[in-house]
Protein backbone atom coordinates (compact mmCIF):
# COMPACT_ATOMS: atom_id res chain seq x y z
CA UNK A 1 0.00 0.00 0.00
CA UNK A 2 0.95 3.36 -0.79
CA UNK A 3 1.39 6.58 1.48
CA UNK A 4 1.55 9.90 1.03
CA UNK A 5 3.24 12.64 4.28
CA UNK A 6 3.03 16.17 4.19
CA UNK A 7 5.07 17.33 6.79
CA UNK A 8 3.81 21.16 7.28
CA UNK A 9 0.68 21.61 8.08
CA UNK A 10 0.47 25.46 7.44
CA UNK A 11 3.21 27.59 5.34
CA UNK A 12 2.89 31.24 6.15
CA UNK A 13 4.53 33.71 3.09
CA UNK A 14 5.03 37.19 2.20
CA UNK A 15 3.61 38.17 -1.26
CA UNK A 16 6.53 37.88 -4.07
CA UNK A 17 8.31 35.56 -1.94
CA UNK A 18 9.18 31.73 -2.67
CA UNK A 19 7.27 28.88 -1.36
CA UNK A 20 8.13 25.07 -1.29
CA UNK A 21 5.34 22.97 0.10
CA UNK A 22 6.75 19.22 0.87
CA UNK A 23 5.24 15.47 -0.52
CA UNK A 24 7.17 12.37 0.75
CA UNK A 25 5.79 9.35 -0.45
CA UNK A 26 6.04 5.53 0.53
CA UNK A 27 5.38 2.75 -2.01
CA UNK A 28 7.39 -0.61 -2.63
CA UNK A 29 6.09 -0.07 -6.98
CA UNK A 30 6.35 2.59 -9.24
CA UNK A 31 3.80 5.62 -8.58
CA UNK A 32 2.02 8.61 -10.36
CA UNK A 33 2.09 11.68 -8.56
CA UNK A 34 -0.42 14.58 -8.29
CA UNK A 35 -0.83 18.43 -6.34
CA UNK A 36 -4.03 19.38 -6.06
CA UNK A 37 -5.22 22.85 -5.24
CA UNK A 38 -8.39 23.54 -2.97
CA UNK A 39 -10.23 27.21 -2.45
CA UNK A 40 -12.09 26.97 0.69
CA UNK A 41 -15.57 26.02 0.06
CA UNK A 42 -14.90 24.05 -3.64
CA UNK A 43 -13.73 20.67 -4.02
CA UNK A 44 -10.20 20.35 -5.70
CA UNK A 45 -8.58 21.23 -8.54
CA UNK A 46 -5.33 19.87 -10.29
CA UNK A 47 -2.27 22.42 -10.26
CA UNK A 48 0.58 19.30 -11.95
CA UNK A 49 0.82 15.84 -11.78
CA UNK A 50 4.11 13.48 -13.01
CA UNK A 51 3.60 10.28 -14.59
CA UNK A 52 6.88 9.49 -16.32
CA UNK A 53 9.84 11.34 -18.34
CA UNK A 54 11.41 14.46 -16.70
CA UNK A 55 11.22 14.75 -13.24
CA UNK A 56 10.59 18.50 -13.08
CA UNK A 57 6.97 18.78 -14.11
CA UNK A 58 5.21 22.12 -14.59
CA UNK A 59 1.58 23.39 -13.70
CA UNK A 60 -0.78 25.69 -13.55
CA UNK A 61 -0.80 29.02 -11.85
CA UNK A 62 3.27 29.21 -12.10
CA UNK A 63 3.73 26.47 -10.06
CA UNK A 64 6.46 23.29 -10.45
CA UNK A 65 7.01 20.11 -8.39
CA UNK A 66 10.04 17.96 -8.77
CA UNK A 67 9.78 13.86 -8.39
CA UNK A 68 13.19 12.54 -6.55
CA UNK A 69 12.80 8.92 -6.84
CA UNK A 70 15.69 8.29 -4.00
CA UNK A 71 14.54 10.93 -2.03
CA UNK A 72 10.84 9.39 -2.43
CA UNK A 73 9.81 13.01 -2.78
CA UNK A 74 7.50 15.32 -4.55
CA UNK A 75 7.82 18.81 -3.31
CA UNK A 76 6.09 21.46 -4.83
CA UNK A 77 7.41 25.06 -5.50
CA UNK A 78 6.56 28.60 -6.67
CA UNK A 79 9.59 31.59 -7.30
CA UNK A 80 7.03 34.27 -6.14
CA UNK A 81 3.45 33.95 -4.81
CA UNK A 82 0.62 35.78 -4.96
CA UNK A 83 -2.37 36.80 -2.31
CA UNK A 84 -4.59 34.34 -4.39
CA UNK A 85 -2.39 31.77 -3.98
CA UNK A 86 -3.85 31.33 -0.46
CA UNK A 87 -5.46 27.92 -0.49
CA UNK A 88 -5.52 24.57 0.62
CA UNK A 89 -2.40 22.40 -1.12
CA UNK A 90 -3.03 18.50 -1.64
CA UNK A 91 -0.24 16.15 -2.29
CA UNK A 92 -1.28 12.53 -3.73
CA UNK A 93 0.03 9.05 -4.65
CA UNK A 94 -1.56 6.02 -7.23
CA UNK A 95 0.10 3.31 -8.16
CA UNK A 96 0.82 2.01 -11.77
CA UNK A 97 -0.40 -1.40 -10.95
CA UNK A 98 -3.82 -1.47 -11.93
CA UNK A 99 -7.43 -1.35 -10.04
CA UNK A 100 -8.41 2.12 -11.04
CA UNK A 101 -7.14 5.62 -10.36
CA UNK A 102 -7.33 4.98 -6.15
CA UNK A 103 -5.25 8.27 -4.70
CA UNK A 104 -4.21 8.30 -1.77
CA UNK A 105 -3.94 11.80 -0.59
CA UNK A 106 -1.99 13.38 2.11
CA UNK A 107 -3.38 15.43 5.01
CA UNK A 108 -3.10 18.74 3.36
CA UNK A 109 -0.64 22.26 3.51
CA UNK A 110 -2.66 25.49 4.03
CA UNK A 111 -0.57 28.22 2.43
CA UNK A 112 -1.62 31.80 3.57
CA UNK A 113 -0.11 34.45 1.92
CA UNK A 114 0.60 37.71 3.37
CA UNK A 115 1.19 41.43 2.13
CA UNK B 1 -19.76 23.98 -19.83
CA UNK B 2 -19.09 20.47 -18.64
CA UNK B 3 -18.90 20.07 -15.05
CA UNK B 4 -19.75 17.36 -12.12
CA UNK B 5 -22.37 18.74 -9.82
CA UNK B 6 -23.16 18.26 -6.10
CA UNK B 7 -26.31 19.09 -4.41
CA UNK B 8 -27.08 20.62 -1.77
CA UNK B 9 -24.24 22.62 -1.17
CA UNK B 10 -25.47 22.27 2.53
CA UNK B 11 -27.49 19.49 4.40
CA UNK B 12 -28.85 19.38 8.05
CA UNK B 13 -29.85 16.31 9.14
CA UNK B 14 -30.75 14.62 12.29
CA UNK B 15 -29.13 11.72 13.93
CA UNK B 16 -30.76 8.54 13.31
CA UNK B 17 -31.82 9.58 9.80
CA UNK B 18 -30.34 8.34 6.65
CA UNK B 19 -28.86 11.01 3.66
CA UNK B 20 -28.60 10.95 0.25
CA UNK B 21 -25.69 13.01 -1.78
CA UNK B 22 -26.41 13.16 -5.05
CA UNK B 23 -23.71 13.69 -7.71
CA UNK B 24 -24.23 14.10 -11.35
CA UNK B 25 -21.63 14.87 -13.92
CA UNK B 26 -21.47 15.42 -17.60
CA UNK B 27 -18.34 14.80 -18.76
CA UNK B 28 -19.12 11.52 -20.12
CA UNK B 29 -16.48 9.90 -17.45
CA UNK B 30 -16.91 6.37 -16.71
CA UNK B 31 -15.45 6.39 -13.15
CA UNK B 32 -16.93 7.91 -10.37
CA UNK B 33 -15.67 8.25 -6.38
CA UNK B 34 -16.85 9.66 -3.23
CA UNK B 35 -14.69 10.87 -0.82
CA UNK B 36 -14.28 12.28 2.69
CA UNK B 37 -12.85 15.52 3.85
CA UNK B 38 -12.52 16.20 7.93
CA UNK B 39 -10.24 18.84 8.99
CA UNK B 40 -6.17 18.04 9.00
CA UNK B 41 -7.04 14.56 7.68
CA UNK B 42 -7.06 14.92 4.15
CA UNK B 43 -9.39 12.98 0.98
CA UNK B 44 -10.24 9.71 2.11
CA UNK B 45 -11.83 7.27 -0.55
CA UNK B 46 -15.67 5.45 0.37
CA UNK B 47 -16.33 4.62 -2.64
CA UNK B 48 -15.80 4.37 -6.40
CA UNK B 49 -17.34 2.96 -9.35
CA UNK B 50 -15.37 2.46 -13.08
CA UNK B 51 -18.85 1.50 -14.70
CA UNK B 52 -22.39 1.49 -14.75
CA UNK B 53 -23.96 -1.55 -12.25
CA UNK B 54 -20.43 -1.97 -10.40
CA UNK B 55 -18.93 -0.26 -7.79
CA UNK B 56 -16.19 -0.83 -4.79
CA UNK B 57 -15.81 -0.36 -1.53
CA UNK B 58 -12.65 2.52 -0.73
CA UNK B 59 -11.15 2.56 2.81
CA UNK B 60 -14.33 3.98 5.06
CA UNK B 61 -16.69 2.50 3.65
CA UNK B 62 -18.86 1.18 6.84
CA UNK B 63 -21.93 3.19 7.30
CA UNK B 64 -22.06 4.28 3.57
CA UNK B 65 -23.86 2.83 0.92
CA UNK B 66 -24.40 4.22 -3.17
CA UNK B 67 -25.42 3.28 -6.67
CA UNK B 68 -24.17 3.83 -9.98
CA UNK B 69 -27.56 2.98 -12.04
CA UNK B 70 -26.76 5.30 -14.82
CA UNK B 71 -23.23 6.54 -16.33
CA UNK B 72 -23.54 10.20 -15.51
CA UNK B 73 -25.30 9.78 -11.59
CA UNK B 74 -23.45 8.25 -8.61
CA UNK B 75 -25.93 8.48 -5.34
CA UNK B 76 -23.70 8.15 -1.65
CA UNK B 77 -26.62 7.55 0.97
CA UNK B 78 -25.49 8.37 4.38
CA UNK B 79 -26.94 5.66 7.20
CA UNK B 80 -27.55 6.35 10.26
CA UNK B 81 -24.95 3.42 11.07
CA UNK B 82 -22.58 5.92 10.37
CA UNK B 83 -20.91 6.86 13.50
CA UNK B 84 -19.60 10.07 12.50
CA UNK B 85 -21.23 11.43 9.78
CA UNK B 86 -20.71 15.03 9.89
CA UNK B 87 -17.63 16.23 7.17
CA UNK B 88 -17.64 17.40 3.56
CA UNK B 89 -18.30 15.08 0.87
CA UNK B 90 -16.18 15.35 -2.59
CA UNK B 91 -17.79 13.41 -5.44
CA UNK B 92 -15.14 12.73 -8.11
CA UNK B 93 -14.88 11.73 -11.65
CA UNK B 94 -12.03 10.37 -14.33
CA UNK B 95 -12.52 9.90 -18.17
CA UNK B 96 -10.58 6.63 -18.02
CA UNK B 97 -9.83 3.48 -15.00
CA UNK B 98 -6.35 3.97 -15.85
CA UNK B 99 -4.66 5.15 -12.78
CA UNK B 100 -2.88 8.44 -14.67
CA UNK B 101 -6.42 9.83 -15.26
CA UNK B 102 -6.63 12.80 -13.23
CA UNK B 103 -9.68 13.42 -10.92
CA UNK B 104 -12.34 16.14 -11.87
CA UNK B 105 -14.12 17.47 -8.04
CA UNK B 106 -17.52 19.13 -7.67
CA UNK B 107 -17.96 21.73 -5.15
CA UNK B 108 -18.68 19.31 -2.43
CA UNK B 109 -21.69 18.97 0.42
CA UNK B 110 -21.18 20.05 3.74
CA UNK B 111 -23.26 17.48 5.99
CA UNK B 112 -24.06 18.32 9.45
CA UNK B 113 -25.89 15.49 11.74
CA UNK B 114 -26.81 16.45 14.87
Amino acid sequence: AQSVTQLDSQVPVFEEAPVELRCNYSSSVSVYLFWYVQYPNQGLQLLLKYLSGSTLVKGINGFEAEFNKSQTSFHLRKPSVHISDTAEYFCAVTTRTGGGNKLTFGTGTQLKVEL
Amino acid sequence: DGGITQSPKYLFRKEGQNVTLSCEQNLNHDAMYWYRQDPGQGLRLIYYSQIVNDFQKGDIAEGYSVSREKKESFPLTVTSAQKNPTAFYLCASTPAREAYSPLHFGNGTRLTVT
